[in-house]
């Protein structure tokens, strides 16, 4: 069962914002939102999360919205090296599961 | 920077070997995983540890074991290895603070002939 939905791919123009929409309809109420990246053939790496409220940190900010049922990953100023996987997972314990997520490409 | 190191970034055994992976981070976190990623498959949790000598099997154990003896320590085993284990294998580790950030090392990549 999918609990999140993504779009396949995105082109991002470099130095523009990049704007990853993830919808999770059925996300339950003790149920945060990850954002993850992947670089290809590299490790999985933590970019963000939050339960409700919107988040921001140093790589990107999190807009979740007020129903909870969609959220949004915005890289401010994105940059070649922020070509990746982007994956949007729901998790309340210690199991992630990652799904096929989104193909993020930054073009100069 | 949390840093989560595996001790063989390629390798290459053959079927019916005993195969070692290695993980190692500095933290001191509670929790460490093993992940298998295959094409198309995403990342599939394998075993999963949240203190010394604990463990527990995540989606897909069969064919696997795994070793906490240190805290920063997890080693994965393929007692007998075979070709359908011929995979990207991921380590990471995550603190016990009632959130889920993991962390994740640069994946092994290991080749069964």
């Amino acid at each position: 069962d999918a609990k999140t939905t993504q779009p396949t791919s995105m082109d991002c123009a470099e130095g523009r914002a990049a704007n990853l929409p993830c919808n999770h309809s059925t996300i339950s109420g003790n149920e945060y939102v990850y954002w993850y990246r992947q670089i290809h053939s590299q490790g999985p790496q933590y970019i963000i999360h939050g339960l409700k409220n919107n988040e921001t940190n140093e790589m990107a900010s999190l807009i979740i919205t007020e129903d909870r049922k969609s959220s949004t990953l915005i890289l401010p100023h994105a940059t070649l090296r922020d070509t990746a996987v982007y994956y949007c997972i729901l998790s309340n314990d210690y199991k992630l599961s990652f799904g096929a997520g989104t193909t993020v490409t930054v073009r100069a | 920077d949390v840093k989560v190191t595996q001790s063989s970034r390629y390798l290459v055994k053959r079927t019916g070997e005993k195969v070692f992976l290695e993980c190692v981070q500095d933290m001191d976190h509670e929790n460490m995983f093993w992940y298998r990623q295959d094409p198309g498959l995403g990342l599939r949790l394998i075993y999963f540890s949240y203190d010394v000598k604990m463990k527990e099997k995540g989606d897909i154990p069969e064919g696997y074991s795994v070793s906490r003896e240190k805290k920063e320590r997890f080693s994965l085993i393929l007692e007998s290895a075979s070709t359908n284990q011929t995979s990207m294998y991921l380590c990471a580790s995550s603190p016990w603070d009632g959130r889920n950030t993991i962390y994740f090392g640069e994946g092994s990549w290991l080749t069964v002939v």
